[in-house]
């Protein structure tokens, strides 16, 4: 079964610095990707998502993602941090003909003034 | 209006109580989902239901049975609560579960504690 690993629970980040958040893949087949925002008491949106078209992904609020099959990674960065970032972000994983999505265990992303 | 709504937002009961949530979407998708986040909001799928049809059924205690009475409505519904049921529980819909392609939408959850 395929899975995704985010490390580091909580990323802090200062206003205006890089944002970025790191998810590994595990998968036998190929795999397309998503990466979803959770703002508090709310539901997940989707920010963006892979699916074997272009490597490099652009998705809302300046997110972008970048598929690298040799380090099984699909990374999300944002080049600069807004205080509107403060949110959870989950890396989910799926493959073709498969219905279930799995998810990472999130990133609490705090941006400090 | 919102795509996905779900009902109670919040839902306080004592152990052993039954209690029901509601979910319904107007987006016309085809599929919807049961999440659980738990305490480390760490997310689960529960239940997919696809035109009415229960399409996956993860290992989730009896106590916990979903109904679908259309493609727009997912209830779900907890008998004989427990301290562990405590947590966010999320619906979401999808234009068809079998594409891998298309995204979920979520409700704004229901946040379940048990006493």
């Amino acid at each position: 079964a395929q899975s995704v690993t985010q490390l580091g629970s909580h990323v802090s980040v200062s206003e205006g610095a890089l944002v970025l958040l790191r998810c590994n893949y595990s998968s036998s087949v190929p795999p397309y990707l998503f990466w979803y925002v959770q703002y508090p008491n709310q539901g997940l949106q989707l920010l963006l998502k892979y699916t074997s078209a272009a490597t490099l992904v652009k998705g809302i609020n300046g997110f972008e993602a970048e598929f690298k099959k040799s380090e099984t990674s699909f990374h999300l960065t944002k080049p600069s941090a807004h205080m509107s970032d403060a949110a959870e972000y989950f890396c989910a994983v799926t493959t073709y003909g498969n219905n279930r999505l799995a998810f990472g265990k999130g990133n609490q992303v705090v941006v400090i003034p | 209006d919102t795509a996905v709504s779900q009902t109670p937002k919040y839902l306080v009961t004592q152990m052993g109580n039954d209690k029901s949530i509601k979910c319904e979407q107007n987006l016309g998708h085809d599929t919807m989902y049961w999440y659980k986040q738990d305490s480390k909001k760490f997310l689960k799928i529960m239940f997919s239901y696809n035109n009415k049809e229960l399409i996956i059924n993860e290992t989730v205690p009896n106590r916990f049975s979903p109904k679908s009475p259309d493609k727009a409505h997912l209830n779900l519904h907890i008998n004989s609560l427990e301290l562990g049921d405590s947590a966010v529980y999320f619906c979401a819909s999808s234009q068809d579960g079998t594409d891998y392609n298309s995204p979920l939408h979520f409700g704004n959850g229901t946040r379940l504690t048990v006493t």
